[in-house]
């Protein structure tokens, strides 16, 4: 079975600097990674995803990721915050064989200050 | 084009009632997958349905179920309701394949049960 664990469930920044957001994966077969987000009363939006061509993936909104199979990681960043970046974020992993089924992190809540 | 449409967005029940929750998938989508979001447990998968046929299913008892019709279009029941399946509950659409396609989600219909 797969699972993801996002490190930290709130992270602050201020406006402007990086965004990183911490998501590893376990999977015994190469997997799907996606990154969503989701705003206050809404559903989930997907900002980016990786399906094993390049292995650093743009998103939407500036926000890119890098998978490392070595690390088992697929970490979210964004060189410069802004308020509007405030919502909370999950990455997923799905797998060849489990259909669209998505399995999910905890989440991260990420809050932006000016 | 439209996206994924959940009907109704709100709904107040009492323990013990049963419900029935709607989602209409974006046009050309045949795979429809529902998920519970809750504070406690995260995001959690229910079940897939893809060409009227449960694909996948998740971790859940009986007393949740779902079907998909011809047009696509899915509907997800929960008879003998408990206080603790108050959550958002979130369908999302997908075109077939294999893994790795975008989930696109709905808003969510919001359960509370009295």
């Amino acid at each position: 079975a797969q699972s993801v664990t996002q490190l930290g469930s709130h992270v602050s920044v201020s406006e402007g600097a990086l965004v990183l957001l911490r998501c590893n994966y376990s999977s015994s077969v190469p997997p799907y990674l996606f990154w969503y987000v989701q705003y206050p009363n809404q559903g989930l939006q997907l900002l980016l995803k990786y399906t094993s061509a390049a292995t650093l993936v743009k998103g939407i909104n500036g926000f890119e990721a890098e998978f490392k199979k070595s690390e088992t990681s697929f970490h979210l960043t964004k060189p410069s915050a802004h308020m509007s970046d405030a919502a909370e974020y999950f990455c997923a992993v799905s797998v060849t064989g489990g259909g669209n089924k998505l399995t999910f992190g905890t989440g991260t809540q990420l809050k932006v200050e000016l | 084009k439209a996206g994924v449409t959940q009907t109704p967005r709100y709904l107040i029940k009492t323990r013990g009632q049963q419900v029935t929750l709607s989602c209409s998938p974006i046009s050309g989508h045949r795979s429809v997958s529902w998920y519970q979001q809750t504070p406690g447990q995260g995001l959690q998968f229910l079940f897939e349905y893809f060409s009227e046929t449960q694909r996948n299913k998740g971790n859940f008892p009986g007393r949740f179920s779902g079907r998909q019709f011809s047009n696509s279009r899915s509907e997800m029941n929960v008879s003998t309701l408990e206080l603790g399946d108050s959550a958002l509950y979130l369908c999302a659409s997908s075109l077939e394949g294999p893994a790795g396609a975008e989930a696109f989600f709905g808003q969510g219909t919001r359960l509370t049960v009295v």
